[in-house]
């Protein structure tokens, strides 16, 4: 269960588009539509915002979305705002357990 | 309305066993499609799945610590009780619990607050 590889920083001018990588295995990104991502601010609990690669829960912004190629999943944030600031995680299914990436800080300058 | 919360100790000792203890509301723990997990973030660092377990007693643990964790639950007081053994000042972390929704999907959908555990003598 080895980490999902996520790059440790991005960021972008408010109103600009970024997208974070997230990539895993066959065994996991790669072999499941189960990739969800995380959004966290400092001090508090992570809050889902995309789930099954690219499902956006009710009350996430439409300026969310994700996709996957491969054992490569994506998260884009589109029309960056300041309150997007924060640390993101993805996460994939991975027979009978669950794994994490190694998290991104996204910075808005 | 659907809400978790983690409750333990806040301090232990190396070489202790931490129990911890999440209480669910709002979603029942005999619903099939949803679980309970416990995940930890080490301050500073990354998210780290540690166990799972499912209405039907489906349990799962993070492989590089199978043998320290045991996961149980009591249906009927809807908590979900982690145990982790012989403790070690590396295991200090925020500890939280999540509930799942699997098949179709499989994702954390609610977060408790997360409960710091700080381990030292």
């Amino acid at each position: 269960q080895s980490a999902l590889t996520q790059p440790a920083s991005v960021s972008g001018s408010p109103g600009q588009s970024i997208t974070i990588s997230c990539t895993g295995t066959s065994s996991d990104v790669g072999g499941y539509n189960y990739v969800s991502w995380y959004q966290q601010h400092p001090g508090k609990a992570p809050k889902l915002m995309i789930y099954d690669v690219s499902n956006r829960p009710s009350g996430v912004s439409n300026r969310f979305s994700g996709s996957k190629s491969g054992n490569t999943a994506s998260l884009t944030i589109s029309g960056l705002q300041a309150e997007d600031e924060a640390d993101y995680y993805c996460s994939s299914y991975t027979s009978s357990s669950t794994v994490f990436g190694t998290g991104t800080k996204v910075t808005v300058l | 309305q659907v809400t978790l919360k983690e409750s333990g100790p806040v301090l232990v000792k190396p070489t202790e066993t931490l129990t911890l203890t999440c209480t669910v509301s709002g979603f029942s723990l005999s619903n099939a499609r949803m679980g309970v997990s416990w995940i930890r973030q080490p301050p500073g660092k990354a998210l780290e799945w540690l166990a799972h377990i499912f209405s039907n007693d489906e349990k799962s643990y993070s492989t590089s610590l199978k043998s320290r964790l045991t996961i149980s639950k009591d249906t009927s007081k809807s908590q979900v009780v982690l145990t982790m053994t012989n403790m070690d000042p590396v295991d200090t972390a925020t500890y939280y619990c999540a509930r799942i929704v699997k098949f179709p999907g499989y994702y954390f959908d609610y977060w408790g607050q997360g409960t710091l555990v700080t381990v030292s003598s």
